[in-house]
């Protein structure tokens, strides 16, 4: 089976401007989750969604969003993009999105933001 | 709230040696916990996890994980290191379906 695919592997932005990420999750996995990796703050969770829902969001502001669609793909917008927002944005499914599932992980998408 | 503290942001090994990468949790009611690795400019790799059962996981790569539930801890040892092993390491616990990472632990396998 392929893996969990992300694209672009590669954004830069300026600060104001909004940028859509996309994540292709493992066939058959219908849960998605996203999380965000930067040197200060760690691996930190956005949001998961399952079965075109979406079942937990992080603390995060509302500039950052997400949808997923019927065939499981996942997209996460960020608006009025500022410095802080610079980071490694992950992208992971699961099965079932049960807890004891493990999450498989996509590349990432490195957001530099200008 | 859940939370997992690795306590050692840097570990240093010889190869053929033990190594063990050091995690700690706390949780509300049983916890799910997960061993990830990450390689330079890729994502995360699942190594193991514990769900319930045997204390001692194994895992990918040679990789074991000790479930400890009096001291919260769920270290990750691996009998013989290679210097391939060098990586970021990440303990993570899962409630509701939420990962919650701890900081990390650079793990440098020196030949």
């Amino acid at each position: 089976k392929a893996g969990v695919t992300q694209t672009p592997r590669y954004l830069i932005k300026t600060r104001g401007q909004q940028v859509t990420l996309s994540c292709s999750p493992i066939s058959g996995h219908r849960s998605v989750s996203w999380y965000q990796q930067t040197p200060g703050q760690g691996l930190q969770f956005l949001f998961e969604y399952f079965s075109e829902t979406q079942r937990n969001k992080g603390n995060f502001p509302g500039r950052f969003s997400g949808r997923q669609f019927s065939n499981s793909r996942s997209e996460m917008n960020v608006s009025t993009l500022e410095l802080g927002d610079s980071a490694l944005y992950l992208c992971a499914s699961s099965l079932a999105g049960q807890g004891h599932n493990e999450q498989f992980f996509g590349p990432g998408t490195r957001l530099t933001v200008l | 709230a859940q939370s997992v503290a690795q306590p050692e942001d840097q570990v240093n090994v010889a190869e053929g040696n033990p190594l063990t990468v050091k995690c700690t949790y706390s949780v509300s009611g049983n916890p799910y916990l997960f061993w990830y690795v990450q390689y330079p400019n890729r994502g995360l790799q699942f190594l193991l996890k514990y769900i319930t059962g045997d204390n001692l996981v194994k895992g990918s790569y040679g990789f074991e994980a000790e479930f400890n539930k009096s001291q919260t801890s769920f270290h990750l040892k691996k009998p013989s290191a290679l210097v391939s092993d060098s990586a970021l390491y990440f303990c993570a616990v899962n409630y509701g379906n939420m990962l919650t990472f701890g900081g990390g632990t650079r793990l440098m396998v020196k030949p």
